[in-house]
Formats: C-alpha cells, sequence, structure tokens
C-alpha cells in the first residue's frame, strides 16, 4: 500500500469547463508528482512538488497548474479543458522511488 | 531528453512459462530504473527497481538486469501465474540529478498468462 489517495476517483466535464484534482502523499512525505496517463500509453510527468513550490515541470501547458499545501496534500487545476485531457490522473509521492495512487479518472466531453 | 522505449506492446505466455520484457533508455545520466504492474482500474505498483551501481536484482520471482553500456534494461518473471497479467511499464530517472527524479516510462507492455 502506497498509502497515497488521491480525489475523486472519477469525474467527467465538457470543454471549457475547468477541474480539481487533490492528493493526499503517505504521512511524512513532502514530495508530489503528478502524472498524466491517457489510454494506452505510459504515464507522463505534469511537474512537482516540494516545500510548496513547483520544482520541475513536464511539457505541459500554462494550463496546467498546481498548488502544495504545508500538509503536503497536493491539488492539479486543469483550466479551458480540451478532449485531449481526458485521461488517468496520477499522483506520486517522495521523489527517487515514486509511489502511484489509484488515480482520478477524467473525462472531457 | 530522455526517451524509453519498450518491447514488446503484448506479450501471451502458458501458466509455468517465463516472459522477458525489454526496455532500452536514450539518457546516459539515468541512473534509476523501476519496473511498475498495473491492473486494470489501479494505479501503477512499483514491483521492482535497480540503480545503475548493480546490473542484476533478484527478488522471488522476478529479475531485473541492467546494461548500462548498451543503455538496455529487461524485466524477467519466471513461472508465471495467471495473477500476473496486467500491464508493465518500464521507467527510467536520473535520481540525484536537476530532475529531481522524474520518471520517464515506456509505452507498457500487456502481459497475458493462459492457464
Amino acid at each position: 500500500d502506497a498509502g497515497v489517495t488521491q480525489s475523486p476517483t472519477h469525474l467527467i466535464k465538457t470543454r471549457g469547463q475547468q477541474v480539481t484534482l487533490r492528493c493526499s502523499p503517505k504521512s511524512g512525505h513532502d514530495t508530489v508528482s503528478w502524472y498524466q496517463q491517457a489510454l494506452g500509453q505510459g504515464p507522463q510527468f505534469i511537474f512537482q512538488y516540494y516545500e510548496e513550490e513547483e520544482r520541475q515541470r513536464g511539457n505541459f501547458p500554462d494550463r496546467f497548474s498546481g498548488h502544495q499545501f504545508p500538509n503536503y496534500s497536493s491539488e492539479l487545476n486543469v483550466n479551458a479543458l480540451l478532449l485531449g485531457d481526458s485521461a488517468l490522473y496520477l499522483c506520486a509521492n517522495k521523489w527517487g522511488t515514486q509511489y502511484f495512487g489509484p488515480g482520478t479518472r477524467l473525462l472531457v466531453l | 531528453g530522455e526517451n524509453v522505449e519498450q518491447h514488446p506492446s503484448t506479450l501471451s505466455v502458458q501458466e509455468g512459462d517465463s516472459a522477458v520484457i525489454k526496455c532500452t533508455y536514450s539518457d546516459s545520466a539515468s541512473n534509476y530504473f523501476p519496473w511498475y504492474k498495473q491492473e486494470l482500474g489501479k494505479g501503477p505498483q512499483l514491483i521492482i527497481d535497480i540503480r545503475s551501481n548493480v546490473g542484476e536484482k533478484k527478488d522471488q520471482r522476478i529479475a531485473v538486469t541492467l546494461n548500462k553500456t548498451a543503455k538496455h534494461f529487461s524485466l524477467h518473471i519466471t513461472e508465471t501465474q495467471p495473477e500476473d497479467s496486467a500491464v508493465y511499464f518500464c521507467a527510467a530517472s536520473n535520481a540525484g540529478g536537476t530532475s529531481y527524479g522524474k520518471l520517464t516510462f515506456g509505452q507498457g507492455t500487456i502481459l497475458t498468462v493462459h492457464p
């Protein structure tokens, strides 16, 4: 058990809307990474948060933003949703050996 | 940036047979190579990992080998069981560098073990 929780488990939105996904890492783990996994693909790195700051970012547009709270939990925000944003969104705790949560399945119609 | 290629995309074996999945990476600075198993509707689960200072690591029926010169690493599953059926992903990262452990994944291998 990775100890990483994510909410919600599933979400349906329409194009142009905004969405917020949440992640709580295992207690004491101060780093959160977010990944996007399209159907049939491997996860792709979105960004990583450490000590409430974005430490590194992958090749994702500014529509994707995040936040980390003092208790190390994190949010992923996506604005102006596109059909192509439909995917499983995963968060992982720690850097180095990363353990993933169950993910949030986002469907954009 | 790093690029990871994974083969085969699908693999079908009989129960009890061995399964081998291969990955190549492009960035010589990568030094950490985990393997994940993902079952339907779940997040990836770490099953084994290897660091660049060793060439092989085993954990019961699972083993991983690494060839740094060829930039190649492989997952070996022996005595496969139906519950091994899942999608397997390899990944690579530079755990100690400025990428802060960002993982680059392969495209995945769908493993089916027939009873």
